[in-house]
């Protein structure tokens, strides 16, 4: 158990809908971070939060959004969704003190499908 | 930005024999060099690490081995085991960058009986 929880767990939608995914990172890490897995394009880094405070964007769609909460969870909106973007969504999250390398944990993901 | 090609996309190899998984960089500012496994159903778990002020890593059946002028490293399991299989991802971060890493699209690592 990586101690990263993600809800929720399965996901089905239509296109055009929004929905949010949640994220609570481990107990003392400061940094979360998001990837989208697919199938053919591996894990692509979305967008990383540290504090609270966005820090690194990677490549998320405009209709794609996040936020990190004082309590350090997080949060990412997707809107406007479309088939492609039926995907593996994992959040991570680092920087607690027991972090010395900087490794991310992650959670164990949430499927989203797109009908 | 950096770009993290990883080969092969899929590897077979017969119990107790060793597989070895190649990844390239191209951001020579990349300073940091995680290997993740990912089980079905799981998220990716960090096995092992390197940095660039080291050649090589070991940790029991795990080797790691970075070559920084060619810009590519290497992931070694000796003694495979059915448990092994799994996919493997390579990462990369930049020295005094944001904390996201890039990794590679990922080997699927079948342990033969």
């Amino acid at each position: 158990d990586s101690g990263v929880t993600q809800t929720p767990k399965h996901l089905i939608t239509a296109t055009g809908q929004r929905v949010t995914l949640r994220c609570s990172p481990r107990s003392g890490d400061l940094s979360v971070y998001w990837y989208q897995q697919s199938l053919d394009q591996g894990l692509q880094f979305l967008i990383q939060y540290y504090n609270g405070e966005e820090r690194a964007k990677g490549n998320i769609l405009e209709r794609f959004s996040a936020q990190q909460f004082p309590d350090l969870h997080s949060e990412l909106n997707l809107s406007s969704l479309e088939l492609g973007d039926s995907a593996l969504y994992f959040c991570a999250s680092s920087g607690g003190r027991t972090s010395v390398t900087g490794e991310l944990f992650f959670g164990e993901g949430s499927r989203l499908t797109v009908l | 930005g950096e770009n993290v090609e990883q080969h092969p996309s899929t590897l077979s190899v017969q119990e107790g024999d060793s597989a070895v998984i190649k990844c390239t960089y191209s951001d020579s500012a990349s300073n940091y060099f995680p290997w993740y496994k990912q089980e079905l159903g799981k998220g990716p778990q960090l096995i092992i690490d390197i940095r660039s002020n080291v050649g090589e890593k070991k940790d029991q059946r795990i080797a790691v081995t970075l070559n920084k002028t060619a810009k590519h490293f290497s992931l070694h399991i000796t003694e495979t085991q059915p448990e092994d299989s799994a996919v493997y991802f390579c990462a990369a971060r930049r020295r005094g960058g944001a904390d996201g890493l890039t990794f590679g699209k990922g080997t699927h690592l079948i342990i033969q009986p």
